[in-house]
């Protein structure tokens, strides 16, 4: 089956440690993102990357990291400077604009990052 | 000001009922698309149904239809025949401009969300 992978589902890191959260799709999609979701808020962009070895900063990439070796590989780093990492983090993929393309978004299920 | 307005925090509706989510949007944009995406406790987020600004008809999946009233900037998303399985938060987002700017993908704004349960 098609889609999108993020590991670890659940992750703990102390105060000071950087953390890499995977994901990894199989839809031959060019673009990706990763998204960072807070109680009561919608969601906010971190970072996105339209193809491999590009990549652009969203609304919120302080304290983030990322890289795009690969088409199918789009892994965020939460860096120690990220003054509030304790969130959930979406990855979302989808296909580049041609013909009746509408824009929607395919997304993983989430990885859930607690600092203690 | 909100660019998306969700104003239900949460919803009920009995199991076979109909429901109606409320989406009111913002834009000075002539094009531009609204989305309905679900999430379950699950936490993946699942795109249901788009309606773009051009498009004549208001879109129906299934289940699910928009009843889109341009003049009003309203997307609310109607769940025909309620399941308990459609016991979920609901998200509508709006991308400003062409899809066909690749650009223009990244910037999709979102609402705060609707919890919807379906009571059996």
């Amino acid at each position: 089956d098609g889609g999108i992978t993020q590991s670890p589902k659940y992750l703990f890191r102390k105060e000071g440690q950087n953390v890499t959260l995977s994901c990894e799709q199989n839809l031959n999609h060019d673009a990706m993102y990763w998204y960072r979701q807070d109680p009561g808020q919608g969601l906010r962009l971190i970072y996105y990357s339209q193809i491999v070895n590009d990549f652009q900063k969203g609304d919120i990439a302080e304290g983030y990291s990322v890289s795009r070796e690969k088409k199918e590989s789009f892994p965020l780093t939460v860096t120690s400077a990220q003054k509030n990492p304790t969130a959930f983090y979406l990855c979302a993929s989808s296909l580049a604009p041609t013909g009746a393309y509408t824009g929607e978004l395919f997304f993983g299920e989430g990885s859930r990052l607690t600092v203690l | 000001a909100q660019k998306i307005t969700q104003t239900q925090p949460g919803m009920f509706v009995q199991e076979k009922e109909a429901v109606t989510l409320d989406c009111t949007y913002d834009t000075s944009d002539p094009s531009y698309g609204l989305f309905w995406y679900k999430q379950p406790s699950s936490g993946e987020m699942i795109f249901l149904i788009y309606q773009g600004s051009y498009d004549q008809q208001n879109a129906t999946e299934g289940r699910y239809s928009l009843n889109f009233q341009k003049a009003r900037k309203s997307a609310n998303l109607v769940i025909s025949a309620s399941q308990l399985g459609d016991s979920a938060m609901y998200f509508c987002a709006m991308r400003e401009g062409s899809p066909l700017n690749a650009g223009n993908n990244r910037k999709l704004i979102w609402g705060l969300g609707t919890s919807l349960a379906v009571n059996p």
